[in-house]
């Protein structure tokens, strides 16, 4: 069936230290990857995208891989912040179903 | 601050009883999709209103129902509510489809609790 999974629950950084939280996704059709970053009682937010025909992609302190021979997602943040103490979910649209399929999640805790 | 408000942001409700969630959409955007987050979990996808027409649905059952309007909100109706119906429910709202053009952007939520 279709799934979306994170490889770890939680991922605990110390400020100042680079990131990487990974992601695997197992409908092959999917050609729309996306990052959302969901903070304590709020709605996920949007973080980066990235489309099937692209392996990297750079925002501002974060880079989104992909890659689609093993089906593996990955985000990078770059000098770790407290304020991105969050859960951060991966999703992916199954293949322009209309939809987006989101993992479990990552908690991630920057330590000071 | 993403545009898509939602209300009522938490309410308390028992099994059997039925609940309306709403949202306004961001201004120009015509599709909204209605996700269930239950704690610990990521949002599952209900169903999606494009242009008033339902375009697409979860696995959910016929008692989750919803409404989109001229304006592009949207209603999410739940009726004979579980307790397993204790919830997140995300509205999100995106120009056309969502994966295609354009990332969905989410309101606050309604947090629901079943007793």
């Amino acid at each position: 069936g279709e799934s979306v999974g994170l490889h770890l629950p939680t991922l605990s950084v110390q400020e100042g230290d680079n990131s990487i939280i990974n992601c695997a996704y197992s409908n092959s059709a999917s050609d729309y990857f996306i990052w959302y970053k969901q903070e304590s009682g709020k709605g996920p937010q949007f973080i980066i995208d990235i489309r099937s025909n692209m392996d990297k992609r750079q925002g501002q302190r974060v880079t989104v891989l992909l890659n689609k021979t093993v089906k593996h997602l990955s985000l990078q943040i770059a000098a770790t912040q407290p304020g991105d103490s969050a859960v951060y979910f991966c999703a992916e649209n199954g293949g322009n179903t209309g939809k987006l399929i989101f993992g479990q999640g990552t908690t991630l805790q920057v330590k000071p | 601050e993403t545009g898509v408000t939602q209300s009522p942001t938490h309410l308390i409700k028992t099994r059997g009883q039925q609940v309306t969630l709403r949202c306004s959409s961001q201004s120009g955007h015509n599709t909204v999709s209605w996700y269930q987050q239950a704690l610990g979990q990521g949002p599952q996808f209900i169903f999606q209103y494009y242009r008033e027409e339902e375009n697409g649905r979860g696995n959910f059952p016929p008692r989750f129902s919803g409404l989109q309007f001229p304006n592009y909100s949207s209603e999410l109706n739940v009726n004979a509510l579980e307790l397993d119906d204790s919830a997140l429910y995300l509205c999100a709202s995106s120009l056309d489809l969502a994966g295609v053009g354009g990332e969905l952007f989410f309101g606050e939520g309604s947090r629901l609790t079943v007793l």
